[in-house]
């Protein structure tokens, strides 16, 4: 079936711009996690998802982040006002229950603030 | 908070050798400790995982060991090929649920042929 996708794969943008990164879990996975990818670094987590519940947002980096997710599926990551520092790979993941499961990863946006 | 300390950063082997990579955490309640191989370019893989109630699981060439008491755990692959090389990544989770994860800085592994 299908996995995880992302769009756009890469976006370039000035500094300042408001940027929109778009996910789409694996049909049927309640959780959906955003993660942030810094070149050769770990993962960083930003927001989790679990079906209708209040989103668990202790990760985001600052109030230019926010994140939706309508019910089960999509779920758009945005950033306001984009600072060079946010220059990264952003990471979307699902899982099927969000208790102790795999997350499948989709394969990220490359985010480059010029 | 939880954090993850992966070492080492870079590894080299020579094909058919075992590699070892080493994680500490911070937070005692953790209690789900994944493991994911990034290949170069790709998405992170789950390869193996282990729940804290567990002190070692295997998989094939694969094994991962758990030391509570030293909040310490480590991946284990024996018999090494050159597809092993990626970036390897622990996590920890960080609530109850284990699905909240920090992630260790990741090690490189080379396979040299």
């Amino acid at each position: 079936g299908a996995g995880v996708s992302q769009s756009p794969s890469n976006k370039v943008t000035e500094k300042g711009k408001d940027v929109e990164l778009r996910c789409d879990p694996i049909s049927g996975h309640t959780a959906l996690y955003w993660y942030r990818q810094r070149l050769g670094q770990g993962l960083e987590f930003l927001i989790y998802f679990q079906g209708n519940s209040a989103p668990d947002k202790s990760g985001l980096p600052s109030d230019r982040f926010s994140a939706e997710r309508t019910g089960e599926s999509v779920s758009t990551l945005t950033i306001q006002r984009t600072q060079q520092e946010d220059s990264a790979v952003y990471l979307c993941a699902s899982s099927f229950s969000g208790f102790m499961d795999t997350q499948y990863f989709g394969p990220g946006t490359r985010l480059t603030v010029l | 908070g939880e954090n993850v300390e992966q070492h080492p950063s870079t590894l080299s082997v020579q094909e058919g050798d075992s590699a070892v990579i080493k994680c500490t955490y911070s937070d005692s309640a953790s209690n789900y400790f994944p493991w994911y191989k990034q290949e170069l370019g790709k998405r992170p893989q789950l390869i193996i995982d282990i729940r804290s109630n567990v002190g070692e699981k295997k998989d094939q060439r694969i094994a991962v060991t758990l030391n509570k008491t030293a909040k310490h755990f480590s991946l284990h692959i024996t018999e090494t090929q050159p597809e092993d090389s990626a970036v390897y990544f622990c996590a920890a989770s960080i609530n109850n649920a284990g699905n909240m994860l920090t992630f260790g800085g990741g090690t490189r592994l080379m396979v040299k042929p």
